[in-house]
């Protein structure tokens, strides 16, 4: 069975760049979670969907970054501008949520590394 | 969510038994206690997690203390491919309503280095 899968593994950006990450999740997860490592620390949750709709992104700067989930599946991370802060690895989890129960067994991919020059 | 102490560093043998221990004295009735590792490079890995009950799975035990303010993960015959950083985390399992059951909250964790 195919894990989370993320696109580009590395991306190298000057700042004021725009850039953007994309997530397939595990196949039958209805929940996505987008979280951002930096160096040294452990990742922090940016937003969670639940199938189409973002039910928690009180993290997420929301002036430079956006995130979309069409169709329940697939998802983007976006960022417009990029600033030096930004440098850091974005991960993706998704993981199954059903009846009000979750199974709380987040699955991650192995990340998008971004540097902002 | 309740909030974990780790150390931050632990060194292992190959072969031998790794015991990483969590500290989460504020932990409530409704909280679990999960464990999670990241291998250099990698996505965090789920390893196991606990109500009150030990568990076991194929990659290792989890031994709760009674009062529930501790546990200790086990990996039974550590090998080199363990080295990883280690977070012990706690959360709420069940959906309690609200918008932040879902979220893992992270700590440094404990870098694990095993030896040859």
């Amino acid at each position: 069975e195919a894990g989370v899968v993320q696109s580009p593994r590395y991306k190298i950006i000057e700042k004021k760049q725009p850039v953007a990450f994309w997530c397939n999740p595990i196949s039958g997860h209805n929940t996505l979670y987008w979280y951002r490592q930096n160096l040294g620390q452990g990742p922090e949750l940016l937003i969670r969907y639940e199938n189409e709709e973002a039910v928690d992104d009180s993290q997420l700067p929301k002036d430079r970054f956006s995130a979309e989930r069409l169709k329940g599946v697939d998802s983007t991370l976006k960022i417009q501008p990029a600033e030096l802060g930004d440098s850091a690895v974005y991960l993706c989890a998704s993981s199954l949520v059903w009846g009000g129960v979750a199974k709380n067994i987040q699955y991650f991919g192995a990340g998008t590394r971004l540097s902002v020059l | 969510d309740a909030k974990t102490t780790q150390p931050p560093s632990m060194d292992c043998a190959e072969g031998r038994a790794a015991n990483l221990p969590c500290n989460h004295s504020t932990i409530s009735g409704n909280e679990y206690v999960y464990w999670y590792r990241q291998i250099h490079s990698q996505g965090p890995q789920y390893i196991i997690h606990g109500l009150k009950n030990n568990e076991t799975n194929e990659m290792a035990s989890l031994i709760i203390t009674e009062d529930r303010k501790s546990s200790t993960l086990i990996l039974p015959h550590a090998t080199l491919r363990d080295t990883a950083v280690y977070y012990c985390i706690v959360r709420v399992a069940k959906n309690a309503g609200g918008t932040s059951y879902g979220k893992l909250t992270f700590g440094q964790g404990t870098i694990l280095t095993v030896h040859p």
